[in-house]
């Protein structure tokens, strides 16, 4: 099974449905991230939470939201989708124990949104 | 702000042939850095990392990478590529202390030719 895990893996949706994006973890790591990926740009934050009462805005953070319904779990809401969020997202965890910064990654949700 | 600079948005090189991708970064701290690579189809995984200690540091499959701080940059280098190393190569930075957000270059696609 996999460590990171995101649903779903792929979605279809029409400009200005609400759209949630989830991601769960068995690597009892406390941070998680969550990353737009698009050709071109690399990968870009959009939000990250360092603890379960911690949430905090990436550089890209307009037109999203997320939860950090536990430690393990952590969705990303689009509550109006548009078209320039059609993306690649990845969901990312990493160990806040020592200098450990390594970041796991999921396998991704590809969004597109028309 | 930290960021990364990856000049070389798409390499393409004959298989046995030598490999360098130039990683620049800006921030005025003490830095960790990292190289994940993105297989086709694949979710990003690390190759190689530099906290402290020897410049010089070996990740795998080959791959090494050099920190030189007088000139801000984190150069990824292989001696011989091989097919199967077609993919991307993303370049990231954390900040040693705090909240160590990680920042992602654009990334480098590199297409090996049997």
């Amino acid at each position: 099974d996999a460590d990171v895990t995101q649903t779903p893996r792929n979605r279809i949706t029409k400009t200005g449905k609400r759209i949630m994006l989830e991601c769960s973890q068995t690597k009892g790591h406390d941070r998680m991230y969550w990353y737009r990926q698009d050709p071109g740009l690399g990968l870009r934050l959009i939000y990250y939470s360092f603890d379960v009462k911690d949430i905090n805005k990436g550089e890209i953070s307009d037109g999203y939201s997320v939860s950090r319904q536990a430690q393990a779990k952590f969705s990303l809401s689009l509550e109006s989708a548009i078209p320039n969020q059609t993306a690649l997202y990845f969901c990312a965890t990493s160990d806040n124990r020592g200098t450990n910064e390594k970041l796991f990654f999921g396998s991704g949700t590809q969004l597109s949104v028309l | 702000a930290q960021s990364v600079s990856q000049h070389n948005h798409h390499v393409i090189l004959s298989e046995a042939a030598s490999l360098e991708l130039g990683c620049n970064y800006s921030y005025g701290g003490t830095v960790n850095l990292f190289w994940y690579v993105q297989y086709p189809g694949q979710h990003l995984q690390l190759l190689l990392k530099y906290f402290s200690g020897d410049p010089l540091v070996k990740g795998i499959k080959g791959f090494e990478a050099e920190f030189i701080k007088s000139k801000f940059s984190f150069n990824l280098r292989k001696p011989s590529v091989q097919w199967s190393d077609t993919a991307e190569y993303f370049c990231a930075v954390t900040n040693s202390g705090g909240y160590q957000k990680v920042t992602f270059g654009t990334g480098t696609k590199l297409q090996v030719i049997p």
